[in-house]
């Protein structure tokens, strides 16, 4: 079954950009999808094939994929922007989601 | 506005089962797709279920296959999750999900509901 990795943890200073990692085979040549998730609160989709953004998600928020790898990035680091972010993607008629990662905006 | 309400979610024993719905309105329900999508406490998110617009084509996760079925009510704007053989294992909240953009990413999310297993 197809696997993704990300980073347990992700630590950003206030301002600056922070960058979340999702690797997997050949993930470049699927369409990757970011959600954000809060304490106590249902997932939000942030990104979606890729590299765009849903209606009400700031520009600050940006993705790319390539290679094994696909990156969420976060411009302008927000203590709002304290989360667990996940990646995503479809294989094999199968939604595989990566285990997480916590960003802290210090 | 889109909303999603998932109800049905208990207190059941390992053996039993539980039926979960979920409420949608704001959009055209019969036109996209829809998934199930679980959370166990502190853990990841785990996709367990899709189904298509018309109801004909649904997909499970192994961890779920042959003891979890997923239907839709297009007339009734709801989508349902009959969980059998339920196992501690299966403890979670349980997520409706849109699927948007395509129909493989989920754009608007339940609010779930606990699903606890436990004798």
């Amino acid at each position: 079954s197809y696997e993704l990795t990300q980073p347990l943890s992700v630590s950003v200073a206030l301002g600056q950009t922070a960058r979340i990692t999702c690797g997997g085979d050949n993930i470049g040549s699927k369409n990757v999808h970011w959600y954000q998730q809060k304490p106590g609160q249902a997932p939000v989709l942030v990104i979606y094939r890729d590299n765009n953004r849903p209606s009400g998600i700031p520009e600050r928020f940006s993705g790319s994929n390539s290679g094994n790898t696909a990156t969420l990035t976060i411009s302008r680091a927000q203590a709002g922007d304290e989360a667990d972010y996940y990646c995503q993607v479809w294989d094999s008629s199968t939604g595989v989601f990566g285990g997480g990662t916590k960003l802290t905006v210090l | 506005e889109v909303q999603l309400v998932d109800s049905g979610g208990g207190l059941v024993q390992p053996g039993g089962s539980l039926r979960l719905s979920c409420a949608a309105s704001g959009f055209t329900f019969s036109t996209l797709a829809m998934n199930w999508v679980r959370q166990a406490p502190g853990k990841g998110l785990e996709w367990i279920s899709y189904i298509s617009s018309s109801g004909i084509t649904k997909y499970y996760a192994d961890s779920v296959k042959g003891r979890f079925s997923i239907s839709r009510d297009n007339a009734k704007n709801s989508l349902y999750l009959q969980m059998n053989s339920l196992r501690a294992e299966d403890t979670a909240v349980y997520y409706c999900a849109r699927g948007g953009y395509g129909g493989y990413t989920f754009d608007y999310w339940g609010q779930g509901t606990l699903v606890t297993v436990s004798s």
